[in-house]
């Protein structure tokens, strides 16, 4: 158990929906990130918060938008889903902001888009 | 062209081999070099981490990374059915998580 807490594990929704993911990391981590996973194009980078700040910006789409809490679990919003969005959303906690270190990795939200 | 190649396999050895998981990339800036399991229905987890050229060991597990031909091997002794999963070899040029570019994942059954 990495301490990384997502829900739901997994939904289905239609094109068009929106969804919002939930993330909780590990006690102490200050670091949320946030990817997603598919078969052809791997694990991709779309956002970090280190502390309730936004601290980069990957692959993530204008649709999709996520922020910080103060008590530091983070939500991933996904709107205007389309096939495509279908994959694997994780969020991965680590202690450092801007550094390296060790990923905690949940286990996944699958997003099904029919 | 890809960052990072990773072959996807599948790769299925008996139980007891010696397994070679390897990525190749095309940044020669790249220093950290990280191996990722990922067990089906689970989250990454960390499993080796090296820095720059050479080995390092961890009981079974060898992380080799030969930077001047920009390649990067994992090795698996007395391979176990419970090391069945995907293997993700992950780098970067800064040390910082946020620009980790992944490989693809090997997906490796041993049988018993």
């Amino acid at each position: 158990d990495s301490g990384v807490t997502q829900t739901p594990k997994h939904l289905i929704t239609a094109t068009g929906q929106r969804v919002t993911l939930r993330c909780s990391p590990r006690s102490g981590d200050l670091s949320v990130y946030w990817y997603q996973q598919s078969l052809d194009q791997g694990l991709q980078f779309l956002i970090q918060y280190y502390n309730g700040e936004e601290r980069a910006k990957g692959n993530i789409l204008e649709r999709f938008s996520a922020q910080q809490f103060p008590d530091l679990h983070s939500e991933l919003n996904l709107s205007s889903l389309e096939l495509g969005d279908s994959a694997l959303y994780f969020c991965a906690s680590s202690v450092a902001g801007s550094g390296g270190g060790e990923l905690f990795f949940g286990e996944g939200s699958r997003l099904t888009v029919l | 062209q890809k960052e990072v190649e990773q072959d996807p396999g599948p790769l299925s050895v008996p139980e007891g081999a010696i397994v070679s998981l390897n990525c190749t990339y095309s940044n020669s800036a790249f220093q950290y070099f990280m191996w990722y399991r990922q067990y089906s229905r689970k989250g990454p987890e960390l499993l080796m981490y090296t820095y720059s050229s050479g080995n390092k060991e961890d009981g079974r597990f060898t992380a080799q990374v030969d930077k001047s031909s920009k390649y990067i091997s994992l090795f698996i002794r007395d391979s176990q059915p419970s090391d069945s999963a995907t293997y993700l070899c992950a780098m970067n040029n800064a040390g910082n998580n946020r620009k980790l570019i992944w490989g693809l994942g090997t997906s490796l059954a041993v049988n018993p």
